[in-house]
C-alpha cells in the first residue's frame, strides 16, 4: 500500500514567489491535514479537509495561505507570495472516519524562501 | 500557549540506559498518542491511550496515561540508537468524528553507541 504521497520533498524559492505543495491521500482516507512544523512552534494545524470539503482552516495564518482538494486523490496548499518566514517542513497527513484518530503522514516537503 | 508540555525538550544518553518523558497537560484529554519521528521523515504512530490509569509496552517502550487523562508518560529501558528521533505527544479533543489532535512540540532523544 502507498502511503501518503508529497512533492516535491524540497523547494527553494526567491520570496514573493508563488510555491505549490502537493499531497496524495492514502486511498479511502477521508480526512486530510495540512500542517507545518517548526522548531520554535512544532507542529501546527494548517487546515483540514472532510470529503474534500475544508473543515477548519482556522490555522491558516494569513491571506497569502490558501489550500484546495478538488477531488478525493489530491489537496494542494499554495502560498502567494511567499515570504521568508514561511521556510519550514510541510506535512500532510490523512485518516479515516473509521479510523479512531490515528493519522498517517507524507515525508514532508521542505520549503526555503530566500 | 501549548497545550501539551513535553519535557524534557533534548535528551542524549548513551547505549543502554534508561530513561522517561514527560507529556502534560492541564486539560483532559479522549485519548492520548505517541508518535515518533525520524530525520527527513513523518511522524509515525506508536501507540495510542485510552483509559486513564492505563499502561502500554511495545518491546522495551512503556507508555502510561495519567488516572485524570491529563499526562502520559513514555519510558524506555535500555536505549538502543535505533530509539533515536523526535518523540511527539499528541492529545485528541473534542467528541465525534471531527476530532483534532493537540501537538506538544516533542523531545529529541540521540543515543549514543
Amino acid at each position: 500500500d502507498a502511503g501518503v504521497i508529497q512533492s516535491p520533498r524540497h523547494e527553494v524559492t526567491e520570496m514573493g514567489q508563488e510555491v505549490t505543495l502537493r499531497c496524495k491521500p492514502i486511498s479511502g482516507h477521508d480526512y486530510l491535514f495540512w500542517y507545518r512544523q517548526t522548531m520554535m512552534r512544532g507542529l501546527e494545524l494548517l487546515i483540514y479537509f472532510n470529503n474534500n470539503v475544508p473543515i477548519d482552516d482556522s490555522g491558516m495564518p494569513e491571506d497569502r495561505f490558501s489550500a484546495k482538494m478538488p477531488n478525493a486523490s489530491f489537496s494542494t496548499l499554495k502560498i502567494q507570495p511567499s515570504e521568508p518566514r514561511d521556510s519550514a517542513v510541510y506535512f500532510c497527513a490523512t485518516r479515516t472516519s473509521g479510523g479512531g484518530v490515528t493519522q498517517y503522514f507524507g515525508p514532508g516537503t521542505r520549503l526555503t524562501v530566500l | 500557549t501549548q497545550l501539551l508540555e513535553q519535557s524534557p525538550q533534548f535528551l542524549s544518553i548513551q547505549e543502554g540506559e534508561n530513561l522517561t518523558v514527560y507529556c502534560n497537560s492541564s486539560s483532559v484529554f479522549s485519548s492520548l498518542q505517541w508518535y515518533r519521528q525520524e530525520p527527513g521523515e513523518g511522524p509515525v504512530l506508536l501507540v495510542t491511550v485510552v483509559t486513564g490509569g492505563e499502561v502500554k509496552k511495545l518491546k522495551r517502550l512503556t507508555f502510561q496515561f495519567g488516572d485524570a487523562r491529563k499526562d502520559s508518560s513514555l519510558h524506555i529501558t535500555a536505549a538502543q540508537p535505533g530509539d533515536t528521533g523526535l518523540y511527539l505527544c499528541a492529545g485528541a479533543k473534542n467528541a465525534g468524528n471531527n476530532r483534532k489532535l493537540i501537538w506538544g512540540l516533542g523531545t529529541s532523544l540521540a543515543v549514543n553507541p
